[in-house]
């Protein structure tokens, strides 16, 4: 395991629920993004947090709502999710953004999500 | 906007054996990173290997290395002495230099090659 965890593992939830994916870091960095990875697609970016503001929201859905309330921690709050949302949620951290030295983003094991 | 490509979907490889799997990009950037990520069936990701643009030698650590060729845009990974625990599936991604402005923390990635090694 990387000094990136992510709670919980596996999700099902129905499309009028309301969840949340964690993630934590314990690398002590400063940047912490989402993505969603997709079966035969790129991994997408969702979000880009850099010292606890949010610096990109590609294009996301506000169904998807996320949260920093420190460089350690990330949230993902999700509602009125849609079946084509199912996915793997993989959260990343990095030292900086992109202004470091090391550039190398350590991903944590990814939620695997469903939803009815 | 930068556009990586993995053309094999698939691959398999005979243990101890070397395979090589493809990457191509488009960009207009004339500095950039390069990078291969690994992901096992457990799902956690991992830097394989790094390349900077500007560095014409090829990146290696260990038995994985790069055959890196800017002018056609290409960025090859060679995985020597295959291993059982090298079965995952590999990303290429790309990235804007520090020093490029604008998103430059962005990683694009292809869509990935899923490797199996055989015993």
């Amino acid at each position: 395991e990387t000094g990136v965890t992510q709670t919980p593992r596996h999700l099902v939830m129905g499309m009028t629920n309301k969840k949340s994916l964690k993630c934590e870091q314990h690398l002590g960095h400063n940047a912490m993004y989402w993505y969603k990875q997709s079966a035969k697609k790129p991994l997408e970016l969702m979000f880009v947090y850099s010292l606890e503001e949010r610096v990109e929201n590609n294009s996301v859905p506000s169904r998807f709502s996320p949260e920093c309330p420190n460089s350690s921690h990330l949230f993902l709050h999700l509602h009125t999710l849609q079946p084509e949302d199912s996915a793997l949620y993989l959260c990343a951290s990095s030292q900086e953004l992109g202004l470091a030295v090391r550039l190398e983003q350590f991903f944590g094991p990814g939620t695997r999500l469903t939803v009815l | 906007a930068q556009t990586v490509t993995q053309s094999q979907p698939e691959m398999s490889v005979q243990e101890a054996e070397t395979v090589t799997l493809s990457c191509t990009y488009d960009t207009s950037e004339s500095n950039y990173y390069l990078f291969w990520y690994k992901q096992p069936p457990s799902r956690q990701m991992i830097l394989v290997i790094r390349q900077e643009a500007y560095k014409q030698q090829n990146a290696t650590e260990n038995r994985f290395s790069v055959n890196f060729q800017k002018a056609a845009k290409s960025f090859s990974l060679k995985i020597s002495d295959s291993q059982l625990g090298d079965t995952a599936m590999y990303f290429c991604a790309f990235m804007k230099h520090r020093n490029s402005g604008g998103s430059n923390y962005k990683l694009t990635f292809g869509k990935g090659t899923l490797l199996t090694v055989n015993p």
